[in-house]
């Protein structure tokens, strides 16, 4: 299978905050990865799709980017309702896989 | 509004079986492929499987492959999830999605003794 490595595992961020997170896939998944945002209590929900691309209705502080084997999902200028876990998925290859998740919490 | 929402989930044995609904409104269900996805208590997300849109082909992942079976009534837009020989490990929320935007809420299955 595929191996998506997320990192950090965790992140102590504050309001107004630039956030980098990242995915490093164990092989060349071209750009067909997505990103989820999961809050407590809640299904995943669609960020970002084949790499780069925001879902309808996701706000603009959200980027994804990369391709092949490294991934990097950013928001600008943090907000409180972006605490939440996110993860990335691979879907190039069969069986798809996501990320272990990095968790963002308030400092 | 696409709506999917999964029932059935439970306390079942170690050995034992158990079958998922997930019913979907909202959207022409018959014209796509859909998947289950679980998430486990150590919160990690594993893709289980996927049928396609006539129930003529499904794809599992090697951990469940010849214990699990994926079907589908799209008559009654309704996905189903058998899942047979359960153990420890397949304790976690199950969910079922379609495309990469649309996943239900989610139903527990605890596998104990």
């Amino acid at each position: 299978n595929t191996v998506m490595t997320q990192s950090p595992t965790s992140m102590f961020i504050s309001v107004g905050d630039r956030v980098t997170m990242n995915c490093k896939a164990s092989q060349n998944v071209g750009t067909n990865v997505d990103w989820y945002q999961q809050k407590t209590g809640q299904s995943p929900k669609l960020l970002i799709y084949g790499a780069s691309n925001r879902y309808t209705g996701v706000p603009d502080r959200f980027t994804g980017s990369g391709s092949g084997t490294d991934f990097t999902l950013t928001i600008s200028n943090m907000q409180a309702e972006d605490l939440a876990v996110y993860y990335c998925l691979q879907y190039n290859y069969n069986p798809p896989t996501f990320g272990a998740g990095t968790k963002l919490e308030l400092k | 509004e696409v709506q999917l929402v999964e029932s059935g989930g439970s306390l079942v044995q170690p050995g034992g079986s158990l079958k998922l609904s997930c019913v979907a409104s909202g959207f022409t269900f018959s014209n796509y492929w859909m998947d289950w996805v679980r998430q486990t208590p150590g919160k990690s997300l594993e893709w289980i499987g996927e049928i396609n849109t006539d129930g003529s082909k499904t794809n599992y992942a090697p951990s469940i492959k010849d214990r699990f079976t994926i079907s589908r009534d799209n008559a009654k837009s309704t996905l189903y999830l058998q899942m047979s020989n359960v153990k420890s490990d397949d304790t976690a929320i199950y969910y079922c999605r379609t495309t990469a935007a649309y996943w239900g809420q989610g139903t527990l299955v605890t596998v104990s003794s």
